[in-house]
């Protein structure tokens, strides 16, 4: 199993530009997730998916859109990017079900706005 | 309103002493509390949960973590720091939903030899 994989590892944009961040897990997991981490704030939520078709805002959801492709992908996207927006974002899975709340994260992508 | 605050943000250690890394968290309702390791440039792993099964929590590694109530805390401990334990390590606590969950600013602990 791969787990949690993103895509891109790496990305620099410009001020206005957009791009979207993929995610895919492999575990058969309900619910997924994307945060942001930043330097002294720990991670905070984005988005998040209970379960195939319904999305949720998070904490930090101003600048982000995101679209559950099926059961297995979870996209971020940044419409117009900003310099705020610079960060490392992680993608994250859960069963979603019972007690089993643990989350099993990607590896992260390091973003990048000039 | 969740919220979870971790006493330091760097914590160093001798190689074989004790790490004990802190812990506080506010919830409405009985929690569901995490920590994770981060080793650099990788991903969150769970060390260890709590659930509400037992308040003596063992992880991987030789982590245990103790929930304690009255004190609103989910501490960290190993008895003998390794090298190979130097990482970034992160509270968590989550409603009983599960969905939102609330993660600590981070506790970077470093491994003297």
């Amino acid at each position: 199993n791969a787990g949690v994989t993103q895509t891109p590892k790496f990305q620099v944009l410009k001020t206005g530009q957009s791009m979207t961040l993929q995610c895919a897990q492999d575990m058969n997991h309900n619910s997924m997730y994307w945060y942001r981490q930043d330097p002294g704030m720990g991670l905070r939520l984005i988005y998040y998916s209970a379960s195939e078709g319904t999305t949720d805002k998070g904490e930090v959801p101003n600048g982000y859109n995101v679209s559950r492709l099926n059961k297995r992908e979870f996209s971020l996207r940044l419409e117009s990017a900003a310099p705020s927006q610079t960060s490392v974002y992680f993608c994250a899975s859960s069963e979603g079900l019972g007690d089993s709340y643990e989350q099993y994260f990607g590896p992260g992508t390091r973003l990048t706005v000039t | 309103a969740q919220s979870v605050t971790q006493l330091g943000s760097h914590v160093s250690v001798s190689e074989g002493a004790l790490v004990l890394l802190r812990c506080n968290y506010s919830s409405s309702v009985p929690p569901y509390l995490f920590w994770y390791v981060q080793y650099p440039n990788q991903g969150l792993q769970l060390l260890l949960k709590y659930t509400s099964a037992a308040t003596l929590v063992k992880g991987i590694n030789g982590f245990e973590a103790e929930f304690k109530k009255s004190e609103t805390s989910f501490h960290l401990t190993k008895p003998s720091a390794h090298m190979s334990d130097a990482a970034e390590y992160f509270c968590a606590v989550s409603d009983t939903g599960g969905f939102k969950t609330i993660f600590g600013a981070g506790t970077r602990l470093f491994v003297k030899a």
